[in-house]
């Protein structure tokens, strides 16, 4: 089974800077993918971006940036340009290739001050 | 495109009552997931569909949890008799296939047990 650890309950940005969050996994795996989710107050969880473990390049949306080390097993999330919608849970979750289930982190709670 | 639908949306019941909750998921996704997500915690994988068969129930308690997903579409969630610990929301998710793809989740359903 794979964890998933996200050490920082929550942060907080000012509008318009960057904030960045952890999240370390281990799985024994080698074919995985890599997500974050944002979850809102109104519960649904919608993609923010999802890296594929065999790209060594890391993936960008917009303002949506990841840093994958694959050898540590880290997977931190780039908000930059922070907005007030981008206040919300951020879940990290890790999906096996094959049977792809994911397995979440505990979330980090983002509050963007005006 | 429509995405993937969830009723009720918000459920109180007494301790030992039953309730069930209902998921339709995106059109032509074959892979349909059930999450429980308690307060304060990343959603945790309760059941797995592959079209009409179950890839992985391993974590739903069975003594008082049952899903089907009877013609491969649209799934139901059941809970008979309800604990206060079920409290939760109830996610609804689905994906093309297996391998790689992209999970899409409904708003949830929230329980509340009294």
């Amino acid at each position: 089974a794979q964890t998933v650890t996200q050490s920082q309950p929550e942060m907080s940005v000012q509008e318009a800077e960057t904030v960045t969050l952890s999240c370390t996994y281990d799985t024994s795996e080698n074919n995985y993918y890599l997500f974050w989710y944002k979850q809102p107050p109104s519960r649904q969880m919608i993609l923010v971006i999802r890296q594929e473990a065999y790209k060594q390049q890391n993936a960008t949306e917009n303002r949506f940036s990841v840093n994958f080390q694959k050898a540590a097993k880290s997977f931190s999330l780039k908000i930059s340009d922070s907005q007030l919608g981008d206040t919300a849970m951020y879940f990290c979750a890790v999906g096996l290739g094959n049977d792809y289930k994911l397995s979440f982190g505990a979330g980090t709670t983002v509050t963007v001050r005006a | 495109e429509a995405g993937v639908a969830q009723s009720p949306r918000y459920k109180i019941i007494e301790k030992r009552q039953s309730v069930a909750f209902w998921c339709n998921p995106i059109s032509g996704h074959a892979t349909l997931y059930w999450y429980q997500q308690i307060l304060g915690q990343g959603p945790k994988l309760l059941i797995q569909f592959q079209n009409n068969g179950v890839v992985d129930d391993s974590q739903l308690p069975k003594d008082r949890f049952s899903a089907e997903r009877l013609k491969g579409v649209d799934s139901t969630l059941k809970i008979q008799p309800a604990k206060l610990e079920d409290s939760a929301v109830y996610l609804c998710a689905s994906s093309i296939s297996l391998g790689g793809n992209t999970i899409y989740f409904g708003e949830g359903s929230w329980l509340t047990v009294v």
